[in-house]
């Protein structure tokens, strides 16, 4: 079993949607939670982070952590062409060894 | 403007042949790490160092090489032994002071023939 469970997609959704992009991890150790884009042939860009468990809103963005059920979540509220992406999700426990899950592909339709 | 600088963006090389792939930050970053992205797999970690003139191997850092000469630079040669090298190569970097998240330069896609 992966450490972290990532659903690949594709999503597709209509400009304006809500998107829910989410993420399934097994270890209980994990604390610091983080959410990147990734544009095709680009370098992932760090879009949120969080620690331990609760919600943090920034924009039309918001992370959501909910360890006793080892979930975590991105919601993309009014979602436009330029959010269409791969979303990747990573973890960690504390020290230095983050782990990733494998991507979701997101198109927003104009 | 602080970042993450990989290069060259696009790199050709001959099967047997070694090949070094660049990078620099100017993040003042301790830690530094190389990833390889593969469809439909995710991130793997190579290799990784935490300060200057030390590194450790990652989960897939057979056939790779790394040093860390200054603070600033984590060059990656991928050498003849590695048997599957056409990937794209990500160089990430983060503070090490507590905890912070990885920052990413823009890759690496080295096709080998």
């Amino acid at each position: 079993q992966k450490e972290v469970e990532q659903d690949p997609g594709p999503l597709s959704v209509p400009e304006g949607a809500i998107v829910s992009l989410n993420c399934t991890y097994s270890n209980s150790a994990f604390q610091y939670f983080m959410w990147y884009r990734q544009y095709s042939r680009k370098g992932p860009e760090l879009l949120m982070y969080t620690y331990s468990s609760g919600n943090k809103e920034d924009g039309r963005f918001t992370a959501q952590v909910d360890k006793s059920s080892k979930y975590i979540s991105l919601f993309i509220r009014d979602s436009q062409p330029s959010d269409s992406a791969t979303y990747l999700c990573a973890m960690m426990p504390t020290g230095n060894q983050f782990y990733f899950g494998t991507g979701t592909s997101l198109t927003v339709i104009p | 403007d602080g970042g993450i600088t990989q290069s060259p963006k696009y790199l050709f090389r001959k099967e047997g042949q070694n090949v070094t792939l660049s990078c620099e930050q100017n993040l003042n970053h301790d830690a530094m790490y190389w990833y390889r992205q593969d469809p439909g797999q995710g991130l793997r970690l190579i290799y990784y160092s935490q300060i200057v003139n030390d590194f450790q191997k990652g989960d897939i850092a057979e056939g790779y090489s790394v040093s860390r000469e200054k603070k600033e630079s984590f060059p990656l040669t991928v050498t003849s032994a590695q048997k599957n090298p056409t990937a794209f190569y990500l160089c990430a970097s983060s503070a090490e002071q507590g905890w912070s998240p990885l920052h990413f330069g823009n890759g690496t896609r080295l096709t080998v023939t």
